[in-house]
């Protein structure tokens, strides 16, 4: 079974740009998880979608957004971005069809540096 | 928010030596999972925990959650330079909605010398 598969790995943007981060999951998995990880914050919660649907979502400011397909596919958008924004930017999934926590299923991530 | 905190920081044993990392949070939790992150590499699951006193082994490794489900451990027994990695204990959001989220301690980044 192929695992969580991020695009792309590495990115560098300039501020005040936008970016596109994909995210598919692993077969049959409906629910996508993304995260923020930075050396100084460790590994924040940005926002959780099942079937289509966000439920869940971290405080974040609004730049970040996210949308999940029909095919349990995920992106995250940032726009405008910040310095601060550089991470690396995990997307999880997991089978989550009760609601009850289940193991996340990480991908490699998307490094981004924005300067 | 919900809170986890992760103890120490940071680790540094000789090959052969053991290692315990801990986490606490200010609320009790549904349950407790952990995961390590190789360097350059992203977070992997080891181990759920739910039970109230639950003691699970996976080889080497010993995880424990407490009576009061509030804190866990983790012990690596002779530790090996493949244990080298950052461990991470997580623990789901707390109340009302548990979907997806789930709050990481800060991690423990453990370095082995051979």
């Amino acid at each position: 079974k192929a695992g969580v598969t991020q695009t792309p790995r590495y990115l560098i943007k300039t501020r005040g740009q936008q970016v596109t981060l994909s995210c598919s999951p692993i077969s049959g998995h409906r629910s996508v998880s993304w995260y923020q990880q930075t050396p100084g914050q460790g590994l924040q919660f940005l926002f959780e979608y099942f079937s289509e649907t966000q439920r869940n979502k971290g405080n974040f400011p609004g730049r970040f957004s996210g949308r999940q397909f029909s095919n349990s596919r995920s992106e995250m958008n940032v726009s405008t971005l910040e310095l601060g924004d550089s991470a690396l930017y995990l997307c999880a999934s997991s089978p989550l069809s009760t609601g009850r926590n289940t193991e996340a299923f990480f991908g490699q991530g998307t490094r981004l540096t924005v300067v | 928010g919900q809170q986890v905190m992760q103890i120490p920081q940071y680790q540094h044993v000789q090959e052969g030596e053991d290692f315990t990392t801990y986490c606490n949070s200010s609320t009790t939790l549904s349950n407790i999972q952990w995961y390590k992150q190789r360097p350059g590499g992203h977070p992997v699951f080891l181990i759920q925990l739910v039970k109230s006193g639950e003691v699970k082994k996976q080889k080497r490794l010993t995880f424990q959650f407490g009576e009061a489900k509030k804190n866990s451990s983790l012990h690596i027994t002779a530790t090996q330079t493949t244990d080298v990695g950052t461990y991470f204990c997580a623990a789901p959001n707390a109340g009302g909605t548990s979907y997806g989220k789930l709050t990481f301690g800060q991690g423990t980044i453990l370095t082995v010398h051979p």
